[in-house]
């Protein structure tokens, strides 16, 4: 069974630190995609980047970066100069091979991290 | 374009009693997931439909149904409620297949079982 887990519950820094919010993984399936969603406190989850198990490159976005290593079952993602605004729940979640017949089991989200970002 | 959209924003049952949740997906997306968020952990799957067929069914009691319609809105019924099904409902829909696309969530149903 597939299994995501964020072992920190909180983070909390001081706005223009950098942060990494740790993501380790679980799966027996070789083809798999890795999500972090973003969850303000208005509720809405906001899709923030997928990866595929192929794919190891790292990635950066502006402020964001994420660190994807199958080694050790892990997707980190890096705040650099973190704001205010990046307070949030940042959820990973993992999903497994396509649709094969044996029926979908969507997206496995760990439980969250909080991340506040104090001014 | 209009993201997800879903209705009730918030709902307030009493046990037993039973409610339809709905979800309209963003424009052209052909796939819809419901999760159930309860306060403080992270969304649990409980359906998936893609071409207004069942996909996938998390491990949820009967008392929870859904299904697509042919404009790929989806309802979410759950009979029967207990105090536990208290939480954020999210829907979410993706273009294609939703094992590998990016899920677009909506608001959310909050609902409250007295």
């Amino acid at each position: 069974a597939q299994k995501v887990t964020q072992a920190q519950t909180e983070i909390s820094v001081v706005e223009k630190e950098d942060v990494t919010l740790d993501c380790v993984y679980e799966t027996r399936d070789t083809t798999y995609y890795l999500f972090w969603y973003k969850q303000p406190p208005s509720g809405e989850l906001v899709f923030l980047i997928r990866r595929n198990s192929f794919d190891e490159q790292n990635e950066i976005s502006g402020r964001y970066s994420w660190n994807f290593q199958k080694s050790t079952s892990s997707f980190n993602f890096t705040i650099t100069a973190s704001q205010v605004v990046d307070s949030a729940v940042y959820f990973c979640a993992l999903s497994e091979a396509a649709y094969s017949g044996g029926g979908a089991d969507g997206l496995t989200f760990g439980k969250g991290t909080h991340l506040i970002i104090q001014p | 374009d209009a993201g997800v959209t879903q209705s009730p924003t918030h709902l307030i049952k009493t046990r037993g009693q039973h409610v339809t949740l709905r979800c309209s997906p963003i424009s052209g997306h052909k796939s819809v997931s419901w999760y159930q968020q309860v306060l403080g952990q992270g969304p649990q799957f409980i359906f998936q439909y893609y071409e207004k067929e069942e996909r996938g069914r998390g491990n949820f009691p009967d008392r929870f149904s859904a299904r697509q319609f042919p404009n790929y809105s989806s309802e979410l019924n759950v009979n029967a409620l207990l105090l536990g099904d208290s939480a954020l409902y999210l829907c979410a829909s993706s273009l294609e297949d939703p094992s590998y696309n990016e899920q677009f969530f909506g608001p959310g149903t909050r609902l409250t079982v007295l």
